[in-house]
């Protein structure tokens, strides 16, 4: 079992529509958890980071953690064909050392 | 700011050849990490060092790799010797010294990444 899951999509969606991305994490005492976008050809890009249980809000995304359920998720709401890109979900370990999943390539269509 | 440098943007090298891949990190930043990009295997942290000292290097596929900081402002990642199998993105990652709160985190900047081809 990898440490980081995610499904590899590709996930289309609609221009406007919510874009919904999942992460499961097999490591329980996993503190620190990460959303990347990474643009094709281009470097990853940290878009929010959360510690606590529920919701974490930044514009039109919002990071959803629930440690009981080892599960992250993050929703892009009234998503752009600018999301379009792949979203790599990270949890860290002591030292900072980031652990990274497969991430799921988006795609939004206009 | 420049942010994280990396040299070359792009290798082609043949099998058996050394190749060293260069990271500058941002000024004042004192950890640094080395990533593999692949389809297969996604993103993978081969090492990183703080403060110029190597950490946790349990990422570095085998002895082929090696990786040194001599200052705060340079890093290598060497292949000796290179193989096709290593043929990846490499990208160099710096990283705030600190602890962050819980509202706040010190965010691990990516550079460009250098794309190896090893033939």
């Amino acid at each position: 079992q990898k440490e980081v899951e995610q499904n590899s999509g590709p996930l289309s969606v609609p221009e406007g529509a919510i874009a919904s991305l999942n992460c499961t994490y097999s490591d329980r005492g996993s503190q620190s958890f990460f959303w990347y976008r990474q643009y094709s050809g281009k470097s990853p890009e940290l878009i929010m980071f959360i510690y606590s249980n529920g919701d974490k809000e930044d514009g039109r995304f919002t990071a959803q953690l629930n440690k009981a359920s080892q599960y992250v998720s993050l929703l892009i709401r009234d998503s752009q064909p600018s999301d379009s890109a792949t979203y790599l979900c990270a949890v860290s370990r002591p030292g900072g050392k980031l652990i990274f999943g497969q991430g799921t390539e988006l795609s939004v269509k206009p | 700011d420049a942010g994280v440098i990396q040299s070359p943007r792009h290798e082609v090298t043949e099998m058996g050849q050394e190749v060293t891949l260069r990271c500058k990190p941002i000024s004042g930043h004192n950890s640094l990490f080395w990533y593999r990009q692949t389809m297969m295997r996604g993103l993978e942290l081969l090492i990183y060092f703080n403060n110029n000292v190597p950490i946790d290097d349990s990422g570095m596929p085998e002895d082929r790799f090696s990786a040194k900081m001599p200052n705060a402002s340079f890093s290598t990642l060497k292949i000796q010797p290179s193989e096709p199998r290593d043929s990846a993105v490499y990208f160099c990652a710096s990283q705030p010294w600190g602890t962050s709160g819980r509202d706040s985190y010190n965010e691990q900047f990516f550079g460009p990444g250098t794309r190896l081809t090893v033939l």
